[in-house]
């Protein structure tokens, strides 16, 4: 079974920092799926980034990107010019390649809390 | 934007009582989850719907769980007769694409059995 690994329960940076979010995961599958999800304290999850186990190239959405180590089973999230608004606890979640039905599960690390201090 | 939504917010039930969670996924989504998230633990996977049937579930989704589309808009999580540990927040989702695109949760419903 896939496991999810966030190693830091609660992080706190001054605005406009920039901040590093780690997660670490195993799998024996060479294809499979990682992903940043976030939760603001109204607590609805919002997909912050993705990136495909198959694809070098990091993934990035505007102030938020990834470096994704696949040796290294590693996937951790920067966060550049911190606001306030993204005070949230950020998930890591891993995805094995889609079944014949496309609707598979995610397996999620317990989460960082993310504190951005003004 | 489109969003998925849970009624109730909170639900109180009793120990041994059934409840229905609900769920309106985003109108043009195919495919539709469940998770939970036990206070103070991991968000877990209980169940995913395609095409009118279960496409994977996890070790939690055992006799007591079941999932319904009843008219083509809601989405609905059963739990038959619930158990303290059954205690959670429950959360909805939905995707257009298959599940490697990633989803669109809703704010869930913090489920009290007492």
């Amino acid at each position: 079974a896939q496991t999810v690994t966030q190693s830091q329960p609660e992080m706190s940076v001054q605005e406009a920092e920039t901040v590093t979010l780690s997660c670490t995961y195993d799998t024996s599958e060479n294809n499979y799926y990682l992903f940043w999800y976030k939760q603001p304290p109204s607590r609805q999850m919002i997909l912050v980034i993705r990136q495909e186990a198959y694809k070098q190239q990091n993934a990035t959405e505007n102030r938020f990107s990834v470096n994704f180590q696949k040796a290294a089973k590693s996937f951790s999230l920067k966060i550049s010019d911190s606001q306030l608004g993204d005070t949230a606890m950020y998930f890591c979640a891993f995805m094995n390649p889609p079944s014949g039905g496309g609707a598979d599960g995610l397996t999620f690390g317990k989460g960082t809390h993310l504190i951005i201090q003004p | 934007e489109p969003e998925v939504t849970q009624t109730p917010s909170h639900q109180v039930t009793q120990m041994g009582q059934e409840v229905i969670l609900r769920c309106v996924p985003i109108s043009n989504h195919l495919y539709f989850y469940w998770y939970r998230q036990i206070l103070g633990q991991k968000v877990e996977f209980l169940v995913s719907f395609y095409n009118n049937e279960i496409s994977e579930k996890s070790e939690i989704f055992d006799d007591q769980f079941s999932v319904e589309r009843p008219d083509g808009s809601n989405f609905t999580l059963k739990i038959r007769s619930t158990k303290l540990e059954d205690s959670a927040m429950y959360f909805c989702a939905s995707s257009e694409r298959s599940a490697n695109y990633g989803y669109t949760f809703g704010s869930g419903t913090r489920l009290t059995v007492v």
